[in-house]
């Protein structure tokens, strides 16, 4: 059974391009989460989302950024016109329920 | 809001040197509390979870305990390969992780 997988591992933008980062969850985990890991600093939660559903996206910013779940193919974070301070390494989680949660290798976002 | 906070921030070990790892959380009702281990540049990898006070669950050379305000993550004889950044988490019931910092572990051989 394959882990999850993001891709791409590494993505580089300039500033006020667009960003698409693409998660495909474990076989049979209906749940994915997306966190952020800023440079010196802890892993944020973003958002939840289950069958195409977005259930919490509480740690989400507001503007540029959204989730989605489509019926095929891979999820997709995407940020619009990203910033200097958006460059971090995202990761995608999946789980079967309400169980641990299993992290993929994660996308390191450089915007210069 | 939940809150979780680890210490050390970093250990250095001799190999063979056993030592814990600390977590203290602060969440209004735990549904559960997660350790995982993270290498540089690569996701954090599950280790264990712990649901309530008093369990403990072991794996190799780890072994993790919960009381209601903590837990600690053991390392017994450790090796140059224990070497990593261990991460705690808890879940509040929200299905949202909230880690902490992490303890960037070294074990010198």
């Amino acid at each position: 059974n394959a882990g999850v997988m993001q891709n791409p591992r590494h993505l580089v933008r300039r500033r006020g391009q667009e960003a698409r980062l693409r998660c495909s969850p474990m076989k049979g985990h209906s749940h994915v989460y997306w966190y952020r890991q800023l440079p010196e600093e802890g892993l944020k939660f973003m958002v939840y989302l289950q069958k195409e559903n977005i259930i919490d996206e509480s740690g989400m910013p507001k503007e540029r950024f959204s989730a989605e779940f489509p019926k095929e193919g891979p999820n997709i974070l995407r940020i619009q016109q990203v910033v200097r301070g958006d460059s971090a390494a995202y990761f995608c989680a999946s789980s079967p329920g309400l169980l641990e949660q299993y992290f993929g290798p994660g996308t390191r976002l450089t915007v210069t | 809001e939940d809150q979780v906070t680890q210490s050390p921030e970093a250990l250095r070990l001799q190999e063979g040197e056993s030592s814990s790892l600390n977590c203290s959380y602060t969440v209004s009702g735990l549904r559960g509390l997660f350790w995982y281990r993270q290498d540089p540049g690569k996701g954090p990898e599950f280790l264990f979870t712990l649901y309530s006070a008093g369990e403990e669950k072991e794996k190799e050379r780890l072994k993790a305990t919960l009381t209601k305000k903590e837990s600690f993550l053991h390392i017994t004889a450790p090796k140059p390969e224990d070497s990593a950044t261990y991460l705690c988490a808890v879940d509040g019931g929200a299905q949202k992780l909230v880690f902490g910092q992490g303890t960037r572990l070294t074990i010198n051989p």
